[in-house]
């Protein structure tokens, strides 16, 4: 596709169940990363991959969040046991490389409601 | 102390007027700096990239880069109802990490 794009567009969950947040970066960038942004936030950094690795996962608001990269390529975002302060919009971005220079490239987010 | 802040505003400038945009960081040791506009409900994108000190412009849209100050800002010439959004600094640090303030809200008053 053009762009980064995310699914769902839009989440409600009850507290206490697991969501899986998927993003698609585009073609060929090798670098992806993951946000939060809470209602009148900033973006919160939870991770990025570099090919299928994440070199820090130190962002990750706690052991519910985890997330994978597989083939370079897709990436899924999972919460488990979700709980109310966990609703918020969770970007992805996406570039070409890690590099200094590489401009991120943001998709249109999920949010995520939880009850 | 944020790793990154910036006033929230709102800032209200009149069109056709320079609008100022600041910014603050914490880590010394930072290599890149960027500023991102976001629409109301839409994602955010990349404005302005800076990396050495001094300033660097494009088009209506000057960054600059203070170092020695840990200070960033952006300005907006001849300021247009469009320019309208929340803008967000962003810095990112040795470590590829990315920390982002919480933005400042710019109205462009026709």
């Amino acid at each position: 596709g053009a762009g980064v794009s995310q699914s769902p567009s839009n989440k409600v969950t009850e507290k206490g169940k697991d969501v899986e947040l998927r993003c698609d970066p585009i073609s060929g960038h090798t670098a992806l990363y993951w946000y939060r942004q809470s209602l009148g936030q900033g973006l919160e950094f939870l991770i990025y991959f570099q090919g299928n690795s994440a070199p820090d996962k130190s962002g990750l608001p706690s052991d519910r969040f985890s997330a994978e990269r597989t083939g370079g390529s897709v990436s899924t975002l999972t919460i488990q046991r979700t709980q109310q302060e966990d609703s918020a919009v969770y970007l992805c971005a996406s570039s070409l490389t890690s590099g200094s220079v590489d401009t991120q490239y943001f998709g249109p987010g999920t949010r995520l409601t939880v009850l | 102390q944020k790793e990154v802040e910036q006033n929230s505003g709102p800032l209200s400038v009149p069109e056709g007027a320079i609008a100022s945009l600041n910014c603050t960081y914490s880590d010394r040791v930072s290599q890149s700096f960027f500023w991102y506009r976001q629409y109301s409900g839409k994602s955010p994108e990349l404005i302005m990239s800076i990396y050495s000190n001094g300033d660097k412009e494009d088009g209506r849209f000057t960054a600059q880069l203070n170092k020695a100050s840990q200070y960033v800002s952006l300005l907006i010439r001849d300021s247009q109802p469009s320019d309208s959004a929340t803008y967000l600094c962003a810095v990112r640090n040795t470590g590829n990490q990315f920390y982002f303030g919480t933005g400042t809200s710019l109205t462009v008053i026709p």
